[in-house]
């Protein structure tokens, strides 16, 4: 099956910086990458997602890139805010299932003011 | 904005007894799931359900549970003899294709 795997698991920024969280998957037939933001006890959140046919995507202060032939894809944040804080869990499609999203143990992203 | 709804938010059961979670997915979605996160962990996928029938099923998705539309609005999950290790938040969510909105969650304490 697919083996998802984040790094790293916790990260700490000033606000103003900027964070990138990298998530690496095993399926090759995987074909599409979002990222979620889970803020504390809610629901996971879309906050941008990538298909396998495009390298980079960008949403304001949110990037997401692709590397298919490593077999990675990451989460760039910049000029970071308070309310940035929350755990982003990649998960990419199980490759050929229908939602079978495979989810990332998470990172917890805390930005200081 | 269309969202995913969940009721009830929190359900406290005994040791082998039966729960239904509720959940009513956006209109126009034709796709729905069901995943659960234990406190702490990452979110795991439990079942998708299209047309009437479920078309994936995770090894959690054992015998105790089961997956149903009862009407054109809403969709259940049925777990028949709760366990202990039940005791996590469900989320519900929908799809028009591959973009997930997941409901807010219900929270069942299996003691």
């Amino acid at each position: 099956g697919e083996n998802v795997e984040q790094h790293p698991s916790t990260l700490s920024v000033q606000e103003g910086d900027s964070a990138v969280i990298k998530c690496t998957y095993s399926d090759s037939a995987s074909n599409y990458f979002p990222w979620y933001k889970q803020e504390l006890g809610k629901r996971p959140q879309l906050i941008i997602d990538i298909r396998s046919n495009v390298g980079e995507k960008k949403d304001q202060r949110i990037a997401v890139t692709l590397n298919k032939t490593a077999k990675h894809f990451s989460l760039h944040i910049t000029e970071t805010q308070p309310e940035d804080s929350a755990v982003y869990f990649c998960a990419p499609i199980y490759g050929g299932s229908q939602g079978n999203l495979i989810f990332g143990k998470g990172t917890k992203l805390s930005v200081k003011p | 904005e269309p969202e995913v709804t969940q009721t009830p938010s929190h359900q406290v059961t005994q040791m082998g007894q039966e729960v239904i979670l509720r959940c009513v997915p956006i209109s126009n979605h034709l796709y729905f799931y069901w995943y659960r996160q234990i406190l702490g962990q990452k979110v795991e996928f439990l079942v998708s359900f299209y047309n009437n029938e479920i078309s994936e099923k995770s090894e959690i998705f054992d015998d105790q549970f089961s997956v149903e539309r009862p009407d054109g609005s809403n969709f259940t999950l049925k777990i028949r003899s709760t366990k202990l290790e039940d005791s996590a938040m469900y989320f519900c969510a929908s799809s028009e294709v591959e973009k997930l909105f997941f409901g807010s969650g219900t929270q069942l304490s299996v003691l």
